[in-house]
Parts: structure tokens; C-alpha cells; sequence
């Protein structure tokens, strides 16, 4: 069961540009949602996160926009670098509410930052 | 301040046999959790560990296991290697419950 679904898969922009990479999620227990980075040969980086008592989150030139009722959460990155190229995953746990720190991931979006 | 540390980084193994990956998490950090990477599984949860306490565990058959030490370090173990384990193996860190977790660069394991 993928309890948190993560699209599109792949995502080309041109610098300078917005990319949006959109996550689902099922369990309304889930109370902590956070984005990950992941360079080829690396760690997953963690970027920004947001808990459900805010609609948005913003870090530089990350953005997270949180709609609690549409089960829905998404990450803008403004003036997309060819730097950025690299995979984001965003992931849902359920830490203050019993469930540990046990991470449930979406299935990745590949960024391609074209100049 | 040091961040999650991973050993080894690479490791070759032959099926059958076992494999012993550590973690050493961020100071002061004390629950650990590991997961596993693959291309067609993605990242999947295998357990997480808090003061030395097993306190989730994944859909991972019992060849896989792990502990935690009192300073908070952790091993994971697998038994009796199947050329499906071979994946990228990442443990996180985190201060508490519902923290920040932070990865290491993770341990590539290819099973022969």
C-alpha cells in the first residue's frame, strides 16, 4: 500500500523557472512532512519540512504549500539552478502522534535544471 | 558539528553469506532508523531504534535485524544474503520523537 504518492516522476525546467513536484497522502494520522534532496552517490539532504498546524513554509527559494483537506503537499523551488538537478522525495510520518520517527516515502521526482 | 557516519561505504558479498553495516548518528542524537534504497522499491523503512529499544520495524523478513548500543551507535545485521538485498542501505538520525532526521551518506551493498 503507497500510502504517499509523489508526482511527476521527471521534471525539466529551464533556469530561472519554478518547479512544482506535488505529494498525496492517505493516513490523516501523518503529522510531520518533510523534503529530501538526493544527489547521485549521497544522502538523502533534508531541504524543508512543515507540520499540518501551518498552510505553507518557506526557506529561501523552497516553498512548501500544505492543503490538510485535500491530503495534499507540495514543493516550489523558485528560480530553478542547474544546481538543483537532483532527486526530491517527500515523505510523511507520524512522530508526534505515536508513531516513531518511521518515515513513509514518495516514489522520487528526478529535477533537471536546463540552462 | 558531525553528521551521520556510515561504514563501510562499499561492499561486495557473496549470497548466502552475512553482513554487519554501523551507524553512528549525530551527537546527542538518540534514535536511529535505517532504510533501504532501491531502484524499484524506493526508499523503504527496515526499523528504528531509540534508547537501545527496537521502537517500529518494516515488512522486512527476519534475515534482517538490528540493535543499538548505549551510546546510541547502531548495527544492522543480514543473514543468509539473497542477491535481491543488493541495495543502497541508509540510516538517519534524530533527536527524539517526530525530530528532524538526518541521513548518512549510506552503505552500498551488491550481493554476488
Amino acid at each position: 500500500q503507497q500510502q504517499v504518492k509523489q508526482s511527476p516522476q521527471s521534471l525539466i525546467v529551464q533556469k530561472g523557472g519554478i518547479s512544482i513536484i506535488n505529494c498525496a497522502y492517505e493516513n490523516t494520522a501523518f503529522d510531520y512532512f518533510p523534503w529530501y534532496q538526493q544527489f547521485p552517490g549521497k544522502g538523502p539532504a533534508l531541504l524543508i519540512a512543515i507540520r499540518p498546524d501551518v498552510s505553507e513554509k518557506k526557506e529561501g527559494r523552497f516553498t512548501i504549500s500544505f492543503n490538510k483537506s485535500a491530503k495534499q503537499f507540495s514543493l516550489h523551488i523558485m528560480d530553478s539552478q542547474p544546481g538543483d538537478s537532483a532527486t526530491y522525495f517527500c515523505a510523511a510520518s507520524r512522530g508526534l502522534t505515536g508513531g516513531g520517527n518511521k518515515l513513509t516515502f514518495g516514489t522520487g521526482t528526478q529535477l533537471k535544471v536546463e540552462l | 558539528k558531525a553528521g551521520v557516519t556510515q561504514t563501510p561505504r562499499y561492499l561486495i558479498k557473496t549470497r548466502g553469506q552475512q553482513v554487519t553495516l554501523s551507524c553512528s548518528p549525530i551527537s546527542g542524537h538518540r534514535s536511529v532508523s535505517w532504510y533501504q534504497q532501491t531502484p524499484g522499491q524506493g526508499l523503504q523503512f527496515l526499523f528504528e531504534y531509540f534508547s537501545e529499544t527496537q521502537r517500529n520495524k518494516g515488512n522486512f523478513p527476519g534475515r534482517f535485524s538490528g540493535r543499538q548500543f548505549s551510546n546510541s551507535r547502531s548495527e544492522m545485521n543480514v543473514s543468509t544474503l539473497e542477491l535481491g538485498d543488493s541495495a543502497l542501505y541508509l540510516c538517519a538520525s534524530s533527536l527524539d520523537r517526530g525530530a528532524e532526521a538526518f541521513f548518512g551518506q549510506g552503505t552500498r551493498l551488491t550481493v554476488v
